[in-house]
C-alpha cells in the first residue's frame, strides 16, 4: 500500500521566518502534487512536480521533487499571515487511485 | 471557467436519516472523485467516476453510493446516516481518472449528523 508521510504535523510560527513542510513516501510516484486549504473550504491545487530533482516556484513557495521521486518538499520563505492553512501532498496511487498525505497545519502569526 | 460547485453547502441531519449531495465539475472535467474529511482520519477517498462508471471505490459501507450523470455532474448518496457520517465532504475534477492527475476541489458540504 503506497502512502504520503507529512512532516511536522502542525506548525506554528512568526511573521517572516522561514519553513519547510516534508512529504515522504517509499513508493515511486510518477507525479506529487501540493494543495493548501483553507478552514471550511476545499483544497486548492499550488503545483504539480513531475520529473525528479525538479524544482518550481511559485513566489515565495519552493517546491522540489526527490531525485528518486519518492519524497517532495515545500519551503516558504518569509511566512505571512495569508500563508496559515492546511498543507497536502498527493500523488498517484495503485488502483489507479490519488493518494493524499495528513497535511501539514501551518499557522503564521502576525 | 467556473470552478466546482457543491450543493448543499451545509446540512444538518438526524440518525437513520439519508441524504444526497451534488457536484457538478469544472466544464470539460469528465472525472469526479468524492472524499470524506474528518479532523481524525484527513481526507479518504470514497469513490471516482469517469463518465458516468464508477471506476474507483474507497473503504466505505455500501451505505456510501454515488452515480454520474451524461454531463458529467455528479451525486453522492448516504442512507442510514450514523454520527461517524458527521464530515466535510469533498468533490473534485479533473479532465480524466484522477490516477495522480491534478484536481481541482469545490467548496465542499459539511455534514453533521445529530
Amino acid at each position: 500500500t503506497q502512502l504520503l508521510e507529512q512532516s511536522p504535523q502542525f506548525l506554528s510560527i512568526q511573521e517572516g521566518e522561514n519553513l519547510t513542510v516534508y512529504c515522504n513516501s517509499s513508493s515511486v510516484f510518477s507525479s506529487l502534487q501540493w494543495y493548501r486549504q483553507e478552514p471550511g473550504e476545499g483544497p486548492v491545487l499550488l503545483v504539480t512536480v513531475v520529473t525528479g530533482g525538479e524544482v518550481k516556484k511559485l513566489k515565495r513557495l519552493t517546491f522540489q521533487f526527490g531525485d528518486a521521486r519518492k519524497d517532495s518538499s515545500l519551503h516558504i520563505t518569509a511566512a505571512q499571515p495569508g500563508d496559515t492553512g492546511l498543507y497536502l501532498c498527493a500523488g498517484g496511487g495503485g488502483g489507479f487511485k490519488t493518494i493524499f498525505g495528513a497535511g501539514t497545519r501551518l499557522f503564521v502569526k502576525a | 471557467k467556473a470552478g466546482v460547485t457543491q450543493t448543499p453547502r451545509y446540512l444538518i441531519k438526524t440518525r437513520g436519516q439519508q441524504v444526497t449531495l451534488s457536484c457538478s465539475p469544472i466544464s470539460g472535467h469528465r472525472s469526479v472523485s468524492w472524499y470524506q474529511q474528518t479532523p481524525g482520519q484527513g481526507l479518504q477517498f470514497l469513490f471516482e467516476y469517469f463518465s458516468e462508471t464508477q471506476r474507483n471505490k474507497g473503504n466505505f459501507p455500501g451505505r456510501f453510493s454515488g452515480r454520474q450523470f451524461s454531463n458529467s455532474r455528479s451525486e453522492m448518496n448516504v442512507s442510514t446516516l450514523e454520527l461517524g457520517d458527521s464530515a466535510l465532504y469533498l468533490c473534485a475534477s479533473s479532465l480524466g481518472p484522477q490516477q495522480g492527475r491534478e484536481q481541482y476541489f469545490g467548496p465542499g458540504t459539511r455534514l453533521t449528523v445529530t
